[in-house]
């Protein structure tokens, strides 16, 4: 079945340690997108991709680092240096392209990280 | 600026009764995409339902439809036949401008169904 997935679904961690949450995408899109989500609160966009090895800052991304070395591939790093890293993290996918179309983008899981 | 404005927190339905949750938007472009994705407590987001600036019809996908109406620059979802399973908080984003590589989406705040059996 083609989705994307993050691991994993919960994770925990001390303050001061960097945390690396995961994503993978078997659905052949070029484009992928790393948001923040707080309690009461929409979508907040931490980094996106559209091809492999080259990214863009979002709204929120100090504190966050992210690599695409691999299509299917989007990691994000969440560093000591964020300073209220506990949220919810959704990772997305979407087809890239020109002219008026959907491009939905698909949603996985996401991973709820928690730092003490 | 561009804006996506929910503006029901939270909203009750009768099981088997319709619904409407409004979301009104705000861009300077005139061509937009809108979006309405459905959360469940599980938290992930669901794709429910897509409308072009240029579409000509309003659009449906199954029990949802979109109410658009583009000189108040509203986008609301109408749910038909309300079921247990639409409980769930429900996302309206924006997609503007539609031209070029621009793959961002701007997000509302989100309102939160409950479907009463």
């Amino acid at each position: 079945d083609g989705g994307i997935t993050q691991s994993p679904k919960y994770l925990f961690r001390k303050e001061g340690q960097n945390v690396t949450l995961s994503c993978e995408q078997n659905l052949n899109h070029d484009a992928m997108y790393w948001y923040r989500q707080d309690p009461g609160q929409g979508l907040r966009l931490i980094y996106y991709s559209q091809i492999v090895n080259d990214f863009q800052k979002g709204d929120i991304a100090e504190g966050y680092s992210v690599s695409r070395e691999k299509k299917e591939s989007f990691p994000l790093t969440v560093t000591s240096a964020q300073k209220n890293p506990t949220a919810f993290y959704l990772c997305a996918s979407s087809v890239p392209g020109q002219g008026q179309h959907t491009y939905e983008q698909y949603f996985g899981p996401g991973t709820r990280l928690t730092v003490t | 600026a561009q804006k996506i404005t929910q503006t029901q927190p939270g909203m009750f339905v009768q099981e088997k009764e319709a619904v409407t949750l409004d979301c009104t938007y705000d861009t300077s472009d005139q061509s937009y995409g809108l979006f309405w994705y459905k959360q469940p407590s599980s938290g992930e987001m669901i794709f429910l339902i897509y409308q072009g600036s240029y579409d000509e019809q309003n659009a449906t996908e199954g029990r949802y439809s979109l109410n658009f109406q583009k000189a108040r620059k509203s986008a609301n979802l109408v749910i038909s036949a309300s079921q247990l399973g639409d409980s769930a908080m429900y996302f309206c984003a924006m997609r503007a401008p539609l031209w070029g590589n621009n793959r961002k989406l701007i997000w509302g705040l989100g309102t939160s169904l409950a479907v009463n059996p």
